[in-house]
């Protein structure tokens, strides 16, 4: 049964810091893993997509990469900022399987 | 245009009541699914939907029951309420990709309910 963690539970850094974000799996037989952002009260926003055969993906000050065989992928954002502040959650989909198993979050906060 | 939608947004009711949730998504895809989000924030799956054909069913009691009229629909019935049931309740959509992949998920604002 695939379990999804990420770690850390929890971060606050200032302003312009970059940062990383963690989240590994334990079944590396997997279509593809996304990483979304869920602001208080609100749904969740995709953010990046990786199938299966990418080693990484950007968008903006968002780079997310997955190391398919260690069961691995990092979030990095560059220069954050306040409005970085949310949760983001790891998700990965197995194979033969369509529904994500989700990791608990990194609950972000990016002091002004 | 909202992509995915849910109705109710909030929903406060009574232990053992009949309730139901409603979700519909104008994205033209082909797989929809309901999500449980717990008081700690942990997002699991309850069922999926492909072209109105129940793909995934986990370990949901029986008094939950979803239903799909077509593609862009996907309800949620959930019988004789119980205070565990008070969560947040996502609806999300997709299509099947090539070579059989499920893309990005789509979700919807989501659905608090709150059993008393």
């Amino acid at each position: 049964k695939q379990e999804v963690t990420q770690i850390p539970a929890a971060l606050s850094v200032p302003e312009g810091e970059n940062l990383v974000l963690n989240c590994s799996f334990t079944d590396s037989a997997i279509y593809n893993l996304q990483w979304f952002r869920q602001d208080p009260g609100k749904g969740l926003t995709s953010l990046l997509l990786i199938q299966s055969s990418q080693r990484e993906q950007t968008s903006g000050r968002l780079n997310a990469s997955l190391d398919k065989s260690s069961g691995r992928s990092t979030l990095y954002i560059a220069a954050s900022q306040p409005g970085d502040s949310a949760t983001y959650l790891c998700a990965v989909m197995d194979t033969g399987r369509r529904a994500l198993t989700f990791g608990s979050g990194t609950r972000l906060q990016v002091q002004p | 245009d909202t992509a995915v939608s849910q109705t109710p947004k909030y929903l406060v009711t009574q232990m053992g009541n009949d309730k139901s949730i409603k979700c519909e998504q104008n994205l033209g895809h082909d797989t929809m699914y309901w999500y449980k989000q717990d008081s700690k924030k942990f997002l699991k799956i309850m069922f999926s939907y492909n072209n109105k054909e129940l793909i995934i069913n986990e370990t949901v009691p029986n008094r939950f029951s979803p239903k799909s009229p077509d593609k862009a629909h996907l309800n949620l019935h959930i019988n004789s309420l119980e205070l565990g049931d008070s969560a947040v309740y996502f609806c999300a959509s997709s299509q099947l990709g090539l070579a059989g992949l499920q893309e990005t998920q789509y979700f919807g604002p989501g659905t608090r309910l709150l059993v008393l």
